[in-house]
């Protein structure tokens, strides 16, 4: 199965709102209220921000938000800071207990 | 504190064998849910398998279903690897993740990863 599909880059200045797309089809985004986004800095372990579509883990801004519609799914960060550059991924269940992760997407605050 | 600490990486020639562990700690180990996820240099995350809190019951993706194996230990808090048959696109860091609570499928912790290098 290949991975959902991502931009590969998206940029924006800071205080700024940027989203970021994740698409996949009707066997996993589509039919599962079971997206997660991450956060990867470079060198570092992701982060969860985002799970079941668009709940937040404590500690995570309220900055960041997410949602769904049909096979596509969303990451926003508005108010967009210096230190929210880095590599996100979406991630989906696929049913039968596996997972599928988008190819990543590079934000570049400008 | 949840922490969870991968070993067993390193440098393994084509078509060899490698074991990796994650030691767990700071929560109650045989409640959770686990995922073993990987990430190739300079790529992105690709999720590798997964498995239930008994231990009974385990998924893998399709690129390495049939020679991979994934266990677990829960007297000894403990997640496993078995990566048989490596190819060079093998090569990752594979991270340890345990899942949200009530979840299975939202890795939510990760341990720092182990690196697994398969070359001649």
């Amino acid at each position: 199965q290949s991975a959902l599909t991502q931009p590969r880059s998206v940029s924006g200045s800071p205080g700024q709102s940027v989203t970021i797309s994740c698409t996949g089809t009707s066997s996993d985004v589509g039919n599962y209220n079971y997206v997660s986004w991450y956060q990867q800095h470079p060198g570092k372990v992701p982060k969860l921000m985002i799970y079941d579509v668009s709940q937040r883990p404590s500690g995570v801004p309220d900055r960041f938000s997410g949602s769904k519609s049909g096979n596509t799914a969303s990451l926003t960060i508005s108010g967009l800071q210096a230190e929210d550059e880095a590599d996100y991924y979406c991630c989906s269940y696929t049913g039968t207990y596996t997972l599928i992760f988008g190819g990543g997407t590079k934000l570049t605050v400008l | 504190e949840v922490q969870l600490v991968e070993s067993g990486g390193g440098l393994v020639q084509p078509g060899g064998s490698l074991r990796l562990s994650c030691v767990a700690s700071g929560f109650a180990f045989s409640d959770y849910w686990m995922h073993w996820v990987r990430q190739a240099p300079g790529k992105g995350l690709v999720w590798v398998s997964r498995i239930n809190s008994e231990g009974s019951s385990t998924s893998h993706a399709d690129s390495v279903k049939g020679r991979f194996s994934t266990s677990r230990d829960n007297a000894k808090n403990t997640l496993y690897l078995q990566m048989n048959s490596l190819r060079a696109e093998d090569t990752a860091v594979y991270y340890c993740t345990r899942d949200l609570p009530s979840h299975t499928e939202t890795p939510a912790y990760w341990g720092q990863g182990s690196l697994v290098t398969v070359s001649s």
